[in-house]
Order: C-alpha cells, then structure tokens, then sequence
C-alpha cells in the first residue's frame, strides 16, 4: 500500500537554530513528491516539487532534497514566521493521476 | 491570478440537512480536485475533474457526496443527509495538465464544516 509517513510530529526549535524534517515514502512508482506549507485554519500553500533523486530544491531559508526513499526539508536559521505545518505529499504512478497521498504533517514552532 | 477561491469559508449544520460548497479554480486550470482534512491529518482525496469530466472518485466519497463541474469552470460538492462524521475542512484545487505529466495543485482556503 501507498503510504507517507512524515517525522517528528511537532518540532519545538529556537529561532536561529537549523533542523530538518523527514518525510518517507512508499509507492509503486514516483511521479513527483511535494512540499506544501500550511498555517492553522488556511489551505495547503505550494512550496517544492521534486521529481528523481538527488533533486535539491531551495526557497529562502528552505531547502528540499530527495532520495529513493525518503525527502527532508531544512529550515536554515528560523524565524518564528516559519511557524506552521510542513505537509509531505506523493503522486505515484500506480495510482491516480489526481490523487495526491499526503503525510499527516510536521508541526513546526519556532519561537523568538 | 487571484488564486483558488471557496465559499462558504465556514458552515454549522444540523445533522441531516444538505449542504453545499462551491470552488472556483485558477483561470486556464483544466483539473479541478476535492480533498478534505480533519484535525491532525493530511488531506485526503475525494475525486478530481478534468474539465468537466469526472474521472475518479475515491471509496471515501460515499453517495451522499456528489460533486460536479458544469463547463469546467468551478465546481460544487453536495454532502446530503450530513453526519456528525462528516465534519472536516473540505479543501479544494486546481492545476493545469497538458497529459502526462506531474503538475502542481494550487489549493484554495478551504471550507471548514462543523454538523451539530
């Protein structure tokens, strides 16, 4: 079965202070992994796609990487503005072509 | 671009009314999609369109859940005889596919449902 499965469940960091957060996956085939932010109450906000691994993709202080099994996403310096859940998603090519398995989130504080 | 757009932003229903929500994808955006999420959780697929097709609808759409697309324009999902279970964040999004590949869902805001 498809699964997402996305580590810690919450991360408590100090602003300033790097970490990263791990999302692996199974499925029959990769078409794509993605990376969505979302704060409390608001919808899914794009951040990376990446499609073979030794992808690496950045955004300000985010940068995405991927291998066959799993991505990590690291935050470099955090400012409590990256406070929110960091949703891990997969599109596999045994399934759907619309349907997105997301990971149940990472919840990230970052306080000052 | 103004982004995907849903309305109501929030309904409270009684257990066994109907409700209904509306999604307006990004303009020129072919593939329309329904998920929803509840507290703690990813969000999980409903069914998609492209344009005004329905090609695939999920085992967790029971049948008192129909969506369509008329035009291919935005969509709505109809929740008849709501439960209490059925309270979630229905969220939609939009992409643009040119056919085989991966493209990106864009999602809107999403409606939050709470049946009393």
């Amino acid at each position: 079965e498809d699964q997402v499965t996305q580590s810690p469940e919450a991360l408590r960091l100090q602003e300033g202070e790097s970490s990263s957060l791990n999302c692996s996956y199974t499925v029959s085939g990769l078409r794509g992994l993605f990376w969505y932010r979302q704060d409390p109450g608001k919808g899914p906000e794009f951040l990376f796609t990446l499609y073979s691994a030794g992808e690496e993709k950045e955004k300000e202080r985010l940068k995405a990487t991927l291998t066959k099994k799993e991505s990590f996403l690291h935050i470099t310096a955090p400012k409590p503005e990256d406070s929110a859940t960091y949703l891990c998603a997969v599109a596999n090519y045994g399934g759907s072509q619309g349907n997105l398995i997301f990971g149940k989130g990472t919840k990230l504080s970052v306080k000052p | 671009d103004t982004g995907v757009s849903q309305n109501p932003r929030h309904k409270i229903t009684k257990r066994g009314q109907n409700v209904t929500f509306r999604c307006d994808p990004i303009s020129e955006h072919n593939r329309l999609y329904w998920y929803r999420q509840t507290l703690g959780q990813g969000p999980e697929f409903l069914t998609y369109f492209q344009n005004e097709a329905q090609l695939e609808k999920s085992r967790l759409l029971s049948d008192r859940f129909s969506a369509e697309r008329p035009k291919g324009s935005f969509s709505t999902l109809e929740i008849q005889r709501t439960e209490q279970g059925d309270s979630a964040m229905y969220l939609c999004a939009s992409s643009f596919s040119r056919g085989g590949g991966t493209e990106t869902q864009y999602f809107g805001p999403g409606t939050r449902l709470l049946v009393l």
